[in-house]
């Protein structure tokens, strides 16, 4: 079974803070994912990695840096966290072509 | 550009009837479509998709969805609904000439016994 972990379930963080968010796959897919997910928005793309070291902009990468150093490794950075930042944040990963993404259990963000 | 429609939010059916979710695609090219369904407090799971081929798509858990190039639409069904389907299902269309995906607002599902 594919296996897409996240640091964090649950994270509270204050205003002005930096956060990480790690995301880890199992499965040596090329691709990694970062998402969003806001009630009635769906899911929103930040950023995109299709191989170490490269990335690629979403729909929403304002105020969210990546790194991937790694291939199994796609880390999501909150420079300075502010409160419309308080989401749910979904790390995904897939091979690349017509295939799916296989998604991970989701981080709760809340930041005060 | 390429885009996903789900037109309602949420669907309402009685446990032991057929049920259906609609999705409607717009895209440059060809097709490639995508289910998911989320649980409560989970990550996506992946259900089906179209990439070529039947026009009807067999998928987990007895799902299956309906590809109609005149309608442009890709409604998931089930011939008997299950308490447990109680869940939030997003639409996905590939985006033209990349791996991303570009997601529906998502439909909650609500199975009553």
């Amino acid at each position: 079974d594919v296996k897409v972990t996240q640091s964090s379930r649950y994270l509270v963080k204050r205003t002005g803070e930096k956060v990480f968010l790690e995301c880890v796959q199992d499965m040596d897919h090329e691709n990694m994912f970062w998402y969003r997910q806001d009630p009635g928005l769906g899911l929103r793309l930040i950023y995109f990695s299709y191989d170490v070291k490269m990335k690629e902009k979403g729909d929403i990468p304002e105020g969210y840096s990546v790194s991937r150093e790694k291939k199994e490794r796609f880390s999501l950075i909150l420079e300075s966290a502010s409160t419309n930042q308080t989401s749910m944040y979904l790390c995904a990963s897939s091979f690349q072509g017509y295939n799916e993404q296989f998604f991970g259990p989701g981080t709760r963000l809340t930041v005060l | 550009a390429q885009s996903v429609a789900q037109p309602e939010d949420q669907v309402n059916v009685a446990e032991g009837n057929p049920l259906t979710v609609k999705c409607t695609y717009s895209v440059s090219g060809n097709p490639y479509l995508f289910w998911y369904v989320q649980y409560p407090n989970r990550g996506l799971q992946f259900l089906l998709k179209y990439i070529t081929g039947d026009n009807l798509v067999k998928g987990s858990y007895g799902f299956e969805a309906e590809f109609n190039k005149s309608q442009t639409s890709f409604h998931l069904k089930k011939p008997s609904a299950l308490v447990s389907d109680s869940a939030l299902y997003f639409c996905a269309v590939r985006g033209y000439n990349t791996d991303k995906l570009i997601f529906g607002t998502g439909t909650r599902l609500q199975v009553f016994p």
